[in-house]
């Protein structure tokens, strides 16, 4: 089945203690973004990947990293957590930056 | 800087009841505009791409339309199933990232 994961899809941390949630897409697609979502705002990119090795920053990109180190995976890492990160996030994967996205099920992060 | 505004913020409808949504946008070069659809605890799931004004896209109750400075989603005879929130984005030539509006969050009464 065509799917992009996430894992975990819920967390709960303490601020300052680092944490990784993981995306992987099955489609082989190129592109490949991470959104957080918060009540009023909508979804706002976080970072995006046109390929392998090739990442950039969307619109809120502080206080995140992310790494493409193979086709399938686009890992977020959250180096020292803070609660304003507190959010509902999603990853998602496309065939180009220029195609319909694919969504993941949501990790919802809650930092104390 | 790329905008798009989505009206209303909710919409609570009868069932059968049609209605439309709005989509305004801002951009430098408009390579396409998005629409799509996000139950609850769910991620966003496709539902339309449109990339020309004049252009109209249609899947059961539900048609796409495009202008020069927005586009709108027409919900036909709504059923109970159809109560989600609706996206929309827009995606500029000038770039490679995807900017959304805020959604509406519709609710169809049966």
């Amino acid at each position: 089945e065509a799917q992009v994961t996430q894992n975990p899809r819920y967390l709960i941390t303490v601020t300052g203690k680092k944490l990784t949630v993981t995306c992987s897409q099955n489609m082989n697609h190129e592109y490949m973004s991470w959104y957080r979502q918060d009540p009023g705002l909508g979804l706002r990119q976080i970072y995006y990947s046109m390929n392998v090795e090739v990442t950039d920053k969307g619109d809120v990109p502080e206080g995140y990293k992310v790494s493409r180190k193979e086709k399938r995976n686009f890992p977020l890492i959250l180096e020292s957590p803070s609660p304003n990160q507190t959010s509902l996030y999603f990853c998602a994967s496309s065939l180009s930056a220029y195609n319909e996205q694919f969504f993941g099920p949501g990790t919802r992060l809650t930092v104390l | 800087e790329d905008q798009v505004t989505q009206s209303p913020e909710a919409l609570r409808l009868q069932e059968g009841e049609s209605s439309s949504l709005n989509c305004s946008y801002t951009v430098s070069g408009l390579r396409g505009l998005f629409w799509y659809r996000q139950d609850p605890g769910k991620g966003p799931e496709f539902l339309f791409t449109l990339y020309s004004a004049g252009e109209e896209k249609e899947k059961e109750r539900l048609k796409a339309t495009l202008t020069k400075k927005e586009s709108f989603l027409h919900i036909t005879a709504p059923k109970p199933e159809d109560s989600a929130t609706y996206l929309c984005a827009v995606q500029a030539y000038n770039n490679n990232d995807m900017r959304f509006g805020a959604g509406t969050r519709l609710t169809v009464k049966p």
